[in-house]
């Protein structure tokens, strides 16, 4: 499974737009690249996921360049409430699946 | 949809008993579920891989006769820790998907405190 690498931190302000970039240098041919969001005491909830390109959906946006060798989480506009703990994983999408959590990035939004 | 329920939310149990945690997919079947442990200001750790109808595989370092994983049902998982020590204390959370190229989706964890 490829490692992931990301911001331990980040720190933003209401209203303002958060990119968290994770490197995967290692990702192989069948991986695919999944972001989730966790609060305290809750399980993590999916976010995106996308293979190559862009992906956007209601809540952000996943920007893959064409190496694949990193991938961004755009969040727009953020409010509080997306104070969280985000990380990004690479999976693979076959029988051998399953989701190894890294570090993650400790995102805070201030007002 | 790929709603995953988990219960109890939280839980005490006195050292030395046993506490069995159940996770249900809602409204998918599951033919593989994953059992996860997060301890205070640490990511999630794996423990292990239920699969419907066949034994668990656990991660490295993780006790399978301590930690017992039932998947009876392809809608139901459940984790019992067995002779429970105040360091089994911890968030256990589980998930599941419906397969292909879905996401993982987790149950909101347990909160176990061993006194």
């Amino acid at each position: 499974l490829a490692k992931t690498t990301q911001p331990i931190s980040m720190d933003s302000y209401e209203g303002q737009e958060v990119n968290i970039t994770c490197s995967h240098n290692n990702i192989a041919t069948n991986d695919y690249i999944t972001w989730y969001q966790q609060f305290p005491s809750q399980g993590p909830r999916f976010i995106i996921q996308g293979y190559k390109t862009k992906v956007t959906n209601e809540v952000a946006s996943l920007f893959i360049p064409a190496d694949r060798k990193s991938s961004t989480l755009s969040l727009p506009r953020v409010s509080l409430s997306d104070t969280a703990v985000y990380y990004c994983l690479v999976a693979r999408m076959d029988s051998s699946y399953k989701l190894i959590f890294g570090s993650g990035t400790r995102l805070l939004v201030r007002p | 949809g790929a709603v995953v329920s988990q219960h109890p939310s939280r839980v005490i149990c006195k050292s030395g008993t046993s506490v069995k945690i159940e996770c249900r997919s809602l409204d998918f079947q599951a033919t593989t579920m994953f059992w996860y442990r997060q301890f205070p200001k640490q990511s999630l750790m794996l423990m292990a891989t239920s699969n419907e109808g066949s034994k668990a595989t656990y991660e490295q370092g993780v006790e399978k006769d301590k930690f017992l994983i039932n998947h009876a049902s392809l809608t139901l998982s459940t984790l019992t820790v067995t002779s429970a020590h105040p360091e089994d204390s911890s968030f256990y959370i589980c998930s599941a998907r419906v397969g292909g190229l879905s996401p993982l989706h987790f149950g909101n964890g347990t909160r176990l405190t061993v006194t």
